[in-house]
């Protein structure tokens, strides 16, 4: 099976601050990642698949990034309502696994 | 308006056995894979089964976790996919989500729609 490893677990950040957020895999996986947000309570809603294709209705300044192992999640300019869980996930190969989540604490 | 929407959660004793339905709406669901996706309380995502769309015969996949204890079905004439459950165990509680997946030119990726969730609680 494919691990995702994400870092970092938590990040605590100010309106206006510039946020990466990595995922590792343990095999290659081509473009095949998706990254996802998920607030309390709620469905993940998807941000972006293929790596780097931002989902319709998206902001824009969320933007992914990476190939093959290495991937990276960005919001240029974090927001109030971008607090919430953040996933990747592989859809190269079976089973289709999820990386362990960043949680996203605005300051 | 594109939905889909789980039912069928509630308490199982360990070992028993449930079925949850997912209801499409809104698209034409032969077209579509759609996943199961699961989250235990406090913990991440895991997904563990999927439906091919009929032009891959509905065939399935599944995880190691619930393989042999899971199945998937579609009834296209109802829109519906079910997941039939059984051999539960405690660490199958979770909240179950449906998830429809999609292509991007050629290539299939999940997660455009999702649904909000029914809850398997699996206790004595």
């Amino acid at each position: 099976d494919i691990q995702l490893t994400q870092s970092p677990s938590f990040l605590s950040a100010s309106v206006g601050d510039r946020v990466t957020i990595n995922c590792r895999a343990s095999q290659g996986v081509r473009r095949y990642l998706a990254w996802f947000q998920q607030k309390p309570g709620k469905a993940p809603k998807l941000l972006v698949y293929a790596a780097s294709t931002l989902q319709s209705g998206v902001p824009s300044r969320f933007s992914g990034s990476g190939s093959g192992t290495e991937f990276t999640l960005t919001i240029s300019s974090l927001q109030p309502e971008d607090f919430g869980a953040y996933y990747c996930q592989q859809l190269n190969s079976y089973p289709l696994t999820f990386g362990g989540g960043t949680k996203v604490e605005i300051k | 308006e594109i939905q889909v929407v789980e039912s069928g959660g509630g308490l199982v004793q360990p070992g028993g056995s449930l079925r949850l339905s997912c209801a499409a709406s809104g698209f034409t669901f032969s077209d579509h894979y759609v996943d199961w996706v699961r989250q235990a309380p406090g913990k991440g995502l895991e997904w563990f089964g999927r439906s091919r769309d009929k032009a891959h015969s509905y065939t399935t996949e599944y995880a190691a976790s619930v393989k042999g204890r899971f199945t998937i079905s579609r009834d296209v004439s109802e829109n519906s996919l079910y997941l039939q459950m059984s051999s539960l165990k405690t660490e199958d509680t979770a909240v179950y989500y449906c998830v429809r997946g999609f292509y991007s030119g050629a290539d299939l990726y999940s997660g455009d729609y999702w649904g909000q969730g029914t809850l398997v609680t699996v206790s004595s």
